[in-house]
């Protein structure tokens, strides 16, 4: 079946550290994967997306991996803030049987200061 | 740029109720999404608009339906409410079909 999901529902991490974030997803046929954060009270934030030609791809701060051939999904934030801590959601974008986004359940970054 | 913004921000209606929920998107995003998000939970995808035509569908019954408008503006419709429909109702606009999503702050429904 169809579903994004998370290993780690909650991670607790040390200011300055680097946190990993990972997703597992089903449908190969997906060629296009992002990542959000949500903060209590809003809507998700686009963080970075990555496509599936790619393995991986950096922003400031973050880096998406992708490895296809398990199906596996990673966000990594380097030296990790105090601004940090919220939900971190995946989402797959997949054209089976018509277009679809799926997202995942999410995972809680806690940041202790 | 404005944002997408969303209205109501919060709503109560009685089970078996009609809902119209409302979204602006920023200027020029020509694709437009609805999720629900229950609480503590994922946001699950409803479904997509690309230039006022629906594009892709989530697995919600046809009481769901949308419009996107011509003005970057789009509205979901639920009706024949039910208490399972309370949620957070999110909207996310994007330029083209893929990439860049910004999300609403969105609607909380709640059916009583």
């Amino acid at each position: 079946g169809e579903s994004v999901g998370l290993h780690l529902p909650t991670l607790s991490v040390q200011e300055g550290d680097n946190s990993i974030i990972n997703c597992a997803y089903s449908n190969s046929a997906s060629d296009y994967f992002i990542w959000y954060k949500q903060e209590s009270g809003k809507g998700p934030q686009f963080i970075i997306d990555i496509r599936s030609n790619m393995d991986k791809r950096q922003g400031q701060r973050v880096t998406v991996l992708l490895n296809k051939t398990v199906k596996h999904l990673s966000l990594q934030i380097a030296a990790t803030q105090p601004g940090d801590s919220a939900v971190y959601f995946c989402a797959e974008n997949t054209y089976t049987g018509g277009f679809k986004t799926i997202f995942g359940a999410g995972t809680r970054l806690f940041v202790k200061a | 740029e404005t944002g997408v913004t969303q209205s109501p921000t919060h709503l109560i209606k009685t089970r078996g109720q009609q809902v119209t929920l409302r979204c602006s998107s920023q200027s020029g995003h020509n694709t437009v999404s609805w999720y629900q998000q229950a609480l503590g939970q994922g946001p699950q995808f409803i479904f997509q608009y690309y230039r006022e035509e629906e594009n892709g569908r989530g697995n919600f019954p046809p009481r769901f339906s949308g419009l996107q408008f011509p003005n970057y503006s789009s509205e979901l419709n639920v009706n024949a409410l039910e208490l399972d429909d309370s949620a957070l109702y999110l909207c996310a606009s994007s330029l083209e079909l893929e990439g860049g999503y910004t999300f609403g702050s969105g609607t909380r429904l709640t059916v009583v």
